[in-house]
């Protein structure tokens, strides 16, 4: 299995751009989560879904913050408009059943954000 | 909500010497805690997870402990090499508050940064 896909690896936009993320999970995995990671604030979850179906998107910071799970196979993080405060690492992460609490989650390379 | 703290933040060795790691988090009521290994610009690797039901995990030269009622969880590594340098982050899956709120993904510390010198 190839892991956890991410594209793009690196973004540079301007402020105002829309701004969107790509995930592949691993196949099979029921899980799919969103973070960020920046170094004042560290790793953060953002939001995850179940089956296709987002269930917490709380972390997701503002309006301008979009995630969407149009099949097992594929998930999409759009900001829209960005700023300069977007700027980190988004990682994409997956993990299976059986039991939401017993499995590790598999995280992808990330993707690193500039907006300039 | 949960809190992850690490110490030390960052710390220097030379290479042989056994360390640990340290990780402490607030809410005791968790479904497990992984430790993974984040090299400069890349994504995070799993080392270890443990069961809240659980006391240790061994793999290889890494043993993660884990004492839940006291919040705590440490990582030993043993004969420590110059490839062992990364970031080392300490995760909790906590389980998820009746009512609401709280997400159920992982809560991160920010991490011990490590080096180990040849």
């Amino acid at each position: 299995d190839a892991g956890v896909i991410q594209s793009p690896r690196h973004e540079v936009t301007e402020m105002g751009q829309e701004v969107t993320l790509r995930c592949k999970p691993i196949s099979g995995h029921d899980y799919l989560f969103w973070y960020r990671q920046t170094m004042m604030r560290g790793l953060e979850l953002l939001i995850y879904f179940n089956n296709n179906v987002p269930i917490d998107d709380s972390g997701m910071p503002e309006d301008r913050f979009s995630a969407k799970m149009p099949n097992a196979s594929f998930s999409t993080l759009k900001i829209q408009p960005s700023e300069p405060r977007d700027s980190a690492v988004y990682f994409c992460a997956s993990k299976g059943v059986p039991g939401l609490a017993g499995v590790e989650q598999f995280f992808g390379p990330g993707t690193r954000l500039t907006v300039l | 909500k949960q809190e992850v703290t690490q110490i030390p933040a960052a710390l220097s060795v030379p290479e042989g010497e056994n360390l640990v790691l340290n990780c402490s988090f607030t809410d005791s009521a968790i479904y497990n805690l992984q430790w993974f290994r984040q090299d400069p610009g890349k994504g995070l690797t799993s080392l270890l997870l443990i069961q809240s039901s659980q006391r240790e995990q061994t793999s290889g030269r890494l043993n993660a402990s884990l004492d839940k009622s006291s919040g705590r969880s440490t990582l030993y590594i043993a004969a420590s090499q110059p490839g062992d340098s990364a970031t080392y982050l300490c995760a909790v899956f906590t389980v998820p508050q009746i009512g609401g709120g709280g997400a159920d993904g992982l809560t991160f510390g920010k991490g011990t940064h490590l080096i180990i010198q040849p």
